[in-house]
């Protein structure tokens, strides 16, 4: 079945190394993503990684992919206030074709001053 | 840069009233979703078409929740009659051929 879970709260402080982390259950997830959602609006792509894959740096964002453990985590370096949001994993399966994403709770990032 | 478009932003309804969210998607994007997200968890599929056609409505609450996408572009969902349990934000993502989902601003329900 499909199972994604998130904690629920980071605080950091700016300037540091945020991570934060997802397990999945699926083990047919093709692809894994990142969005990131600011109060009252809708959802941003951040970045996604193809399940074969154990890495993506895109910029401040790193993703690691552990999928023997169904680990998925997001490093942001350099954390900065704007980037206090929601972040949330998602997971999408190929069977069927219909890349239907199954989100997790999602994680809430304080950055403090 | 494009984006998905979603009227109205917010709209407050009272129960059993009927209720309409409307979706303009990125052009050229044959894929539009419909998800909803209540407070504090993440987003549900409701509805997913391929151009004008239903690919996926398993989560769509059929005996009051409806959607179309006549002419493979723009889509409506509907809600009639409207239940204080449909409290939420509706949203709208688009996708091309590719993985990358791209969601509009969404629709925030409240039913009174």
């Amino acid at each position: 079945g499909e199972d994604v879970e998130q904690s629920l709260f980071l605080s950091v402080r700016e300037g540091d190394s945020s991570v934060i982390n997802c397990t999945y259950t699926d083990s047919s997830s093709t692809y894994l993503y990142w969005y990131k959602q600011e109060p009252g609006a809708g959802l941003q792509l951040l970045t996604y990684i193809f399940s074969n894959m154990d890495m993506k740096q895109d910029q401040r964002l790193t993703v690691l992919l552990n999928k023997k453990d169904k680990h998925l985590s997001l490093r942001i370096a350099d954390t900065q206030t704007g980037d206090s949001a929601i972040y949330f994993c998602a997971e999408t399966l190929s069977a069927g074709g219909g890349n239907k994403l199954t989100f997790g709770t999602g994680t809430q990032l304080k950055v403090e001053l | 840069e494009a984006e998905v478009a979603q009227s109205p932003r917010y709209k407050i309804t009272e129960k059993s009233q009927a209720v309409a969210f409307w979706c303009d998607p990125i052009s050229g994007h044959a894929t539009l979703y419909w998800y909803r997200q209540i407070l504090g968890q993440g987003p549900e599929l409701l509805v997913q078409f391929q151009d004008e056609s239903v690919v996926d409505d398993s989560q769509l609450p059929k005996d009051r929740f409806s959607a179309e996408r006549l002419k493979g572009v723009d889509s409506t969902l509907k809600i009639q009659p409207a239940e204080l349990g449909d409290s939420a934000m509706y949203l709208c993502a688009s996708s091309t051929i590719s993985y990358e989902q791209y969601f509009g601003p969404g629709t925030r329900l409240t039913v009174t």
